[in-house]
C-alpha cells in the first residue's frame, strides 16, 4: 500500500514559470513532511519540509503548502529555472518514528 | 567535504556472494538510516540506529541482511548469499536528534549494487 503518493510521473515547464509538484498521503498519523531534489547517480538532497501544524513554508523560490484535511501537499517553484531539473521526491513521518515514508517521484523539466 | 560519504560507490558481484557496504554519517549526527531504492520507486526504509543501537528494521531487512554501527559512527550494511533481486541503490542517510523529532536526514550518494 503506497502511504505516500505523487501521482504524475513527470512535468516539463518553461524557465520563469511555476512549477507545482503535487503529493497526496493516506496515513492520517503523518505529521512531518519533506521533499527532496534528485540529481542522477546522486543522493536525495533536502530541499524542504512542513511541519502538520502549519500550512505554508516558504524558503527563497521553494514554498510547500499543506492540506491536512485533503491530505494534500504541493511543492512551488517560483520561478522555475533549468538547474530545477531533476526528480522531486515528497516523504512524510510519523511522530516520533523517524523513518521516512517515500512516494515514488516526480521527474520535473524546465525548458530553457 | 562534511557530507555523508558512502563506498563503494558501484558494486558489481554475482549472485551467492557476500557484499558489505559502508556509510560514514556527518559527524555530529547520532541518528544513521539505510534505505534501499529500485527503478522507478521512492527510497524504501530498511533500519535505523541512534548511536550504536538499532532501533527499527524493515520487514524488507530478511536474514541475509545485517546492519551494524559499532561504534556509533560509521556503519556497515552487509548482504549474504546475493540474489538478483538485491540489485538497487543502497542509500544511508544520517540525522541529529535532540528532543522531540529529529531533523531532517542528510543522504549519501548511494551504492549501486548489481548482482548478476
Amino acid at each position: 500500500d503506497q502511504q505516500v503518493k505523487q501521482n504524475s510521473p513527470s512535468l516539463s515547464v518553461q524557465e520563469g514559470r511555476i512549477s507545482i509538484l503535487n503529493c497526496d498521503y493516506t496515513n492520517s498519523m503523518f505529521d512531518y513532511f519533506l521533499w527532496y531534489k534528485k540529481y542522477p547517480a546522486e543522493g536525495p538532497t533536502f530541499l524542504i519540509s512542513i511541519s502538520s501544524i502549519k500550512d505554508k513554508n516558504e524558503d527563497g523560490r521553494f514554498t510547500v503548502f499543506l492540506n491536512k484535511s485533503a491530505k494534500h501537499l504541493s511543492l512551488h517553484i517560483v520561478p522555475s529555472q533549468p538547474g530545477d531539473s531533476a526528480v522531486y521526491f515528497c516523504a512524510a513521518r510519523e511522530g516520533a518514528n523517524s523513518k521516512l515514508t517515500f512516494g515514488k517521484g516526480i521527474t520535473l523539466s524546465v525548458r530553457p | 567535504d562534511t557530507g555523508v560519504s558512502q563506498n563503494p560507490r558501484h558494486k558489481i558481484t554475482k549472485r551467492g556472494q557476500n557484499v558489505t557496504f559502508r556509510c560514514d554519517p556527518i559527524s555530529e549526527h547520532n541518528r544513521l538510516y539505510w534505505y534501499r531504492q529500485t527503478l522507478g520507486q521512492g527510497p524504501e526504509f530498511l533500519t535505523y540506529f541512534q548511536n550504536e543501537a538499532q532501533l527499527e528494521k524493515s520487514r524488507l531487512l530478511s536474514d541475509r541482511f545485517s546492519a551494524e554501527r559499532p561504534k556509533g559512527s560509521f556503519s556497515t550494511l552487509e548482504i549474504q548469499r546475493t540474489e538478483q533481486g538485491d540489485s538497487a541503490m543502497y542509500l544511508c542517510a544520517s540525522s541529529f536528534r535532540k528532543r522531540g523529532p529529529s531533523y531532517e536526514q542528510y543522504f549519501g550518494p548511494g551504492t549501486r549494487l548489481t548482482v548478476t
